[in-house]
């Protein structure tokens, strides 16, 4: 089954520690995408990447980072940097980076801080 | 202002009623909407995608898309509880960049 898989499911962050978050896409799709969802918020943009080796920032990347060595793979780390991590975190992909081409959603990363 | 405006809800309904939710928004160059549904701890599924304006339908589900009005609506028909969910209403512009709405809490009562 094509899909996109998250994990950890849940995972916790101590202060000052940095964490990541995996995403792995089967659909062989080129563009891939990180979003953080607050309760009462819509979908806020942090990373985004059109192809290999390139990504660029989103509307909310301070505390962010990501890599794209992988066509399949867009893992996001939350630094230290970034105060408030508390949040459900959602990786989606699409064919291309062109708005013709509907994003595809995993199931979500949840973080809270210990 | 936000730039897409979604009725949070919650919003009850009994088995077979006509879900209705709507989404405003303020940025008149959107050219493609889309409905994601999303169950409690799950990501969104895409539920239905239409470029400019017009009605379109798929199966129990009809989206509407006003522009004049700047305005986009889902409706549901012949509810069932398994349409209980959150329903996230999304537009873009001609790039990647979507912009959401909150989110609308459905439940259908059985």
């Amino acid at each position: 089954d094509g899909g996109i898989t998250q994990s950890p499911k849940y995972l916790f962050r101590k202060e000052g520690q940095n964490v990541t978050l995996s995403c792995e896409q089967n659909l062989n799709h080129d563009a891939m995408y990180w979003y953080r969802q607050d309760p009462g918020q819509g979908l806020r943009l942090i990373y985004y990447s059109q192809i290999v080796n390139d990504f660029q920032k989103g509307d909310i990347a301070e505390g962010y980072s990501v890599s794209r060595e992988k066509k399949e793979s867009f893992p996001l780390t939350v630094t230290s940097a970034q105060k408030n991590p508390t949040a459900f975190y959602l990786c989606a992909s699409s064919s291309t980076g062109s708005s013709n081409q509907p994003q595809h959603f995993g199931d979500g990363t949840r973080l809270s801080i210990l | 202002q936000k730039e897409v405006e979604q009725d949070p809800g919650p919003l009850s309904v009994p088995e077979g009623a006509i879900v209705s939710l709507n989404c405003t928004y303020s940025n008149s160059a959107f050219q493609y909407f889309m409905w994601y549904r999303q169950y409690s701890r799950k990501g969104p599924e895409l539920l239905m995608y239409t470029y400019s304006s017009g009605n379109k339908e798929d199966g129990r589900f009809t989206a509407q898309v006003d522009k004049s009005s700047k305005y986009i609506s889902l409706f549901i028909r012949d509810s069932q509880p398994s349409d209980s969910a959150t329903y996230l209403c999304a537009m873009s512009l001609n790039d990647y960049k979507l912009s959401f709405g909150a989110g609308t809490t459905v439940t259908v009562r059985a």
